[in-house]
């Protein structure tokens, strides 16, 4: 069965600071990997997505996140944060192949608090 | 687009009672999920249907719950008999499914229905 561990449950950062949130994945099988960000008293919202290919992607946002098969890792970073990304950001995977691929698996969330 | 919309927004109930929330998905979508959230946790996932077929449901859905998407457009959770520890926040998600598995769509998520169980 597939997991995800998102290593940090808050993050506090200053404005223009660089950020990086972890996101480590357990699976027996090849997965699709997501960062989720969710604003207050709103849905979620894609940032980005990784299927196959180069294992760095970009979002939106100025986000970007790279995967580490050999770290089973999905690391979010950003170089210089705002104020606006105040938010929650949920990492996730579905599988591959096979059965359960609606099924999106959410670590627990990182609160990033961007302070001026 | 409209994005999805998720009907009521909040609901209290008393333990014990009924309650049924509906999710209408972005138009063109053939596929919608239902996850729920609770404090301090990521969503997690519920059911799934690819049109008005119900392809997968979670062990998390006991006998009281039940989905529905009568014509493959907007969907329905009910909630029978409702516990205290049902209070969470119902998620409902859709997707433009192509060929294939859903694995690779872009999940577009509601705003959620608010359930507090009294």
């Amino acid at each position: 069965a597939q997991s995800v561990t998102q290593l940090d449950s808050q993050v506090p950062v200053f404005e223009e600071a660089p950020v990086e949130l972890r996101c480590n994945y357990s699976s027996s099988v090849s997965v699709y990997l997501f960062w989720y960000v969710q604003y207050p008293n709103q849905g979620l919202q894609l940032l980005l997505k990784y299927l196959s290919g180069s294992t760095l992607v970009k979002g939106i946002n100025g986000f970007e996140a790279e995967f580490n098969k050999s770290q089973t890792s999905f690391h979010l970073r950003k170089p210089s944060v705002h104020i606006s990304d105040t938010a929650e950001y949920f990492c996730a995977v579905a599988r591959g192949y096979g059965g359960s691929q609606g099924n999106l698996i959410f670590g627990k969330g990182t609160k990033l608090s961007v302070k001026p | 687009d409209t994005g999805v919309s998720q009907n009521p927004r909040h609901k209290i109930t008393k333990r014990g009672q009924n309650v049924t929330f509906r999710c209408d998905p972005i138009s063109e979508h053939n596929r919608l999920y239902w996850y729920r959230q609770t404090l301090g946790q990521g969503p997690e996932f519920l059911t799934y249907f690819q049109n008005e077929a119900q392809l997968e449901k979670s062990r998390l859905l006991s006998d009281r719950f039940s989905a529905e998407r009568p014509k493959g457009s907007f969907s329905t959770l009910e909630i029978q008999r409702t516990e205290q520890g049902d209070s969470a926040m119902y998620l409902c998600a859709s997707s433009l499914g192509l060929a294939g598995g859903a694995g690779t769509d872009t999940q577009y998520f509601g705003p959620g229905t608010r359930l507090t169980v009294l």
